[in-house]
């Protein structure tokens, strides 16, 4: 069955250290998206892509925050210069469709030390 | 804004009792999505609903557009389905606005 990759599971990083997280999303899915979980809390939008640009952010998705799609695979997430309060499990998702089941990849756990 | 709240935050159920969570919602939306959370932090999509109700397996969702309200029932609940119930609503956009959650814990 076909499935949302994420790579790495798990990365330790010091302060201010640049960090991209990468997904592969499912191959005939044309809507991509970055979501986040902050340890013991409820999971946040941060990000959807479709049609090689940003359809919608929110308000967590600052200027150190970017997405691209580098070519027809790969969907990555680059944190410029990371704060502790990054520190959070990162999941990408991808969908056929707008409005549509959302597949979600296993998850990037980020540690900011 | 939207805002979704969960009941109950925990709850510990006997293999094979009917669980029921509820899923409220403040604004109304385009879709509802029912997630599940793994021990280990993944994610699986369970139900997408716009209206009426939908059944996969033991799991049924089912969604009141007029009450803003939602509910997952799981029928002979089984030690493998103890993980997180996270309820999810998008509304005019592509944002998804998450629950906090329910944790539930099947005994054997």
């Amino acid at each position: 069955e076909p499935e949302v990759t994420q790579t790495p599971s798990h990365q330790v990083t010091q302060m201010g250290q640049e960090v991209i997280l990468r997904c592969v999303p499912i191959s005939n899915h044309l809507y991509f998206y970055w979501y986040r979980q902050i340890l013991g809390q409820k999971v946040e939008f941060l990000v959807s892509f479709y049609n090689n640009e940003i359809s919608e952010k929110s308000e967590i998705f600052d200027d150190q925050f970017s997405v691209e799609r580098p070519d027809g695979s790969n969907f990555t997430l680059k944190i410029r210069s990371t704060k502790l309060e990054d520190s959070a499990m990162y999941f990408c998702a991808s969908s056929v469709e707008t409005v549509g089941e959302l597949f979600f990849g296993e998850g990037s756990r980020l540690t900011v030390l | 804004k939207n805002e979704v709240e969960q009941s109950p935050q925990n709850l510990t159920a006997q293999e094979g009792e009917f669980i029921t969570i509820n899923c409220s919602y403040s604004v109304g939306i385009s879709a509802l999505h029912w997630l599940q959370q793994h021990p280990g932090g993944g994610i699986v999509s369970l139900f997408m609903l716009s209206s009426g109700k939908k059944k996969h397996g033991r799991l049924i969702a089912t969604i009141n557009i007029q009450e803003k309200h939602s509910s997952l029932h799981i029928t002979a609940s089984h030690p493998r389905d103890s993980a997180v119930y996270i309820c999810a609503v998008r509304g005019g956009s592509e944002k998804l606005v998450f629950g906090k959650g329910t944790k539930l814990t099947v005994n054997p």
